[in-house]
């Protein structure tokens, strides 16, 4: 069983467009995230979701929007897709006990902007 | 805001050598660890590191949060073909969980034949 599942693995679509992105755990964790990793591997943080509430937002433009309707499930959407939007997104969840800072990550969503 | 230094950036060895990489941040952490991702993969944990002085293993893998909470290393002995990839340091400063997780640049690990 996969813990955390995202979909699709690879989009690939032309600028102007508006695209979504899926995510979900079955490992009963509370919180939830989404990381961006660029061409040269860095991973950045955009999104953090506790429980149904937006914890982190990072400095990301308003065309991104995550979503979670519920603690499982953490989706996110792009509209106006741009050519540097093009990256590897990774979505990660945690349970966050004092002390506990491990993440599980998705498999990633390697997206592609013509 | 924080930032992690990785280094070194890369490396490239013969199979069975010892391996060293580390992290150095300006700001203390009260939590470290490393991760690991594998082509076409997402991270994955290695070791977390939660005391000052703290040294960890996990089979051939040893990691220890620096005295000073602004460093930590990774040491791999004896490194097999499985271990190639790209490693990557995090730090926490909250002790509320992976909130604002800092990641460091990464290690990539190439191991020659």
């Amino acid at each position: 069983d996969t813990a955390v599942s995202q979909t699709p693995k690879y989009l690939v679509t032309q600028m102007g467009n508006d695209k979504s992105i899926k995510c979900e755990q079955n490992l009963g964790h509370d919180t939830m995230y989404w990381y961006k990793q660029d061409s040269k591997k860095f991973l950045k943080i955009m999104f953090s979701y506790n429980n149904k509430e937006l914890i982190i937002n990072e400095t990301v433009p308003n065309r991104f929007s995550p979503k979670s309707p519920d603690k499982a499930h953490l989706n996110l959407h792009i509209n106006s897709l741009e050519l540097g939007d093009s990256a590897v997104y990774f979505c990660a969840s945690s349970q966050d006990s004092p002390g506990l800072g491990e993440l599980f990550f998705g498999e990633g969503s390697r997206l592609t902007v013509l | 805001g924080q930032q992690l230094n990785q280094s070194p950036q890369s490396m490239f060895i013969q199979e069975g050598e010892d391996v060293s990489m580390n992290c150095t941040s300006s700001s203390i952490f009260n939590t470290w660890l490393w991760y690991k991702q594998d082509p076409g993969e997402g991270p994955v944990l290695l070791i977390a590191l939660y005391k000052a002085g703290e040294l960890t293993s996990n089979g051939r893998l040893t990691a220890q949060f620096g005295i000073t909470r602004k460093d930590s290393f990774l040491n791999i002995s004896a490194s097999i073909p499985s271990d190639v990839g790209i490693y990557f340091c995090a730090g926490q400063l909250s002790p509320q969980g992976a909130q604002k997780l800092v990641f460091g640049q990464g290690t990539r690990l190439t191991i020659n034949p």
